[in-house]
């Protein structure tokens, strides 16, 4: 059963607007949730993460919202650029279960158009 | 600049012959791991090492066997391939204690 869901294979975006990829996580005990960046040929690059005692982490262009009673998060690219196009993972951790263990959704593929 | 490696970074092999792959890191991390993707899903994780003496099973541990030789190396071995072994293998390490995670370039391995 997948514990960590990114429901949107794909997303284009125009340059400039706003990019916003969404996740959804079943596990009530994940407490710590990470987005990663992969480019084709490359491994994934971690980007931003959120703990669960914030809602909201901002870096530069990146800011990530989680909604804990919504088991939802969602990160936000603003203003995309075509050099953010990329597979994007949203992973989960239980920071309490030995905290080794990332779980990864299936990606969503960003491409942002110029 | 301190970084993951993986070698080689290309494999086509045939059934039932045995493959290793390698992992190097500068990073000073004790954590190392290896994950596979499958087209279309994410990274699921094959074995995770603490350190040295430390090894564990990761949920697709099936098929698989690990080496930690040294701090900065870790090794995944397939005994005997088999055509749904063909996937991205990725090597990660991170320090203990940090959420972050730091992966290597990736090996794709082709069974025939």
């Amino acid at each position: 059963d997948q514990q960590v869901k990114q429901n949107s294979p794909s997303l284009s975006v125009q340059e400039g607007r706003i990019s916003i990829l969404n996740c959804d996580y079943t596990n009530s005990m994940f407490d710590y949730f990470l987005w990663y960046k992969k480019y084709p040929a490359e491994g994934p690059t971690f980007l931003i993460s959120i703990s669960s005692i914030k809602d909201k982490n901002e870096d530069g262009r990146f800011t990530v919202f989680l909604n804990k009673s919504a088991k939802h998060l969602s990160l936000h690219i603003v203003p995309s650029q075509p050099g953010d196009s990329a597979v994007y993972f949203c992973a989960a951790k239980n920071s309490g279960a030995g905290s080794y263990q990332l779980t990864f959704g299936k990606g969503t593929k960003l491409s942002v158009i110029p | 600049d301190a970084d993951v490696t993986q070698t080689p970074r290309n494999r086509i092999t045939k059934t039932g012959k045995r493959i290793m792959l390698e992992c190097s890191q500068t990073k000073g991390h004790d954590r190392m791991y290896w994950y596979r993707q499958d087209p279309g899903l994410g990274l699921q994780l094959i074995y995770y090492s603490f350190d040295v003496k430390d090894i564990n099973k990761g949920e697709i541990s099936d098929g698989y066997s690990v080496s930690r030789q040294a701090q900065a190396k870790f090794s995944l071995s397939l005994e005997s391939a088999i055509p749904n072994q063909t996937a991205l293998y990725f090597c990660a390490t991170s320090r203990g204690g940090s959420n972050e995670q730091f992966f290597g370039p990736g090996t794709r391995l082709t069974v025939l």
